[in-house]
């Protein structure tokens, strides 16, 4: 199985700052990495699917990078809405497997 | 995308079965591939298997090979997910999940149930 791997595993920022989380893969997945926002006692939504598309409706403040085994996710400028925690997610092999996380609060 | 219902909560004892249904709105719901996961309490997600459209095939996970079964009904369009011999580990929520597009199975979990909470508790 593909292990993936997130850092950090807690972030607070502050309202508008710039956060980055990176995900990195066991083993190349090409561009087959996807970002998802989870809030509590709620399903998660997928925000970027094959590393770095932005799906339609989610606010253009959150952008995605990376290939093979080293993956970036950016929020550019942080807003309250966006507490929450973030996953990646490969899906190039199965079984899918996810990040453990990356828990967003503010400052 | 695919909007989906699922069954509610469920309390069970060790040892015993649950099945959970995932209910579309949408006509064209026969044509995706229909993707199980959960998450147990305060953990991450972890990906169970995957039915395709016809219900004719599923894919599962190592972990869940013999105690998982995922079915779709093709008059009613509801897919179900039935976990047995339950133990306290399989409290979690679990969800279904449909990928982006019909006929395709990515791996991209698009769409989600709002989740089915399974208490397994003697």
């Amino acid at each position: 199985d593909i292990q993936m791997t997130q850092s950090p595993s807690a972030l607070s920022a502050s309202v508008g700052d710039r956060v980055t989380i990176t995900c990195r893969a066991s083993q190349d997945i090409r561009r087959y990495l996807n970002w998802y926002q989870q809030k509590p006692g709620k399903p998660p939504i997928l925000l970027i699917s094959g590393a770095s598309n932005l799906e339609s409706g989610v606010p253009s403040r959150f952008s995605g990078s990376g290939s093979e085994t080293q993956f970036t996710f950016t929020i550019t400028s942080l807003q309250s809405e966006d507490i929450a925690t973030y996953y990646c997610q490969q899906s190039d092999y199965v079984p899918y497997t996810f990040g453990p996380g990356t828990r967003l609060d503010i400052k | 995308q695919v909007q989906l219902l699922q069954s509610r909560a469920e309390v069970k004892k060790p040892g015993a079965s649950v099945k959970i249904s995932c209910q579309p709105s949408g006509d064209n719901f026969k044509y995706f591939y229909i993707y199980w996961l959960r998450q147990a309490p305060g953990q991450g997600l972890e990906w169970m298997g995957t039915i395709n459209p016809s219900g004719s095939s599923a894919t599962y996970a190592q972990k869940f090979q013999g105690i998982v079964t995922m079915t779709r009904d093709a008059a009613t369009s509801a897919v179900y997910m039935d976990l047995g011999s339950l133990t306290s580990d399989d409290t979690a929520v679990y969800y279904c999940a449909s990928p982006p597009d019909a006929f395709s199975s990515s791996g991209i979990f698009a769409s989600w149930g709002q989740g089915t909470l399974v208490t397994v508790s003697s």
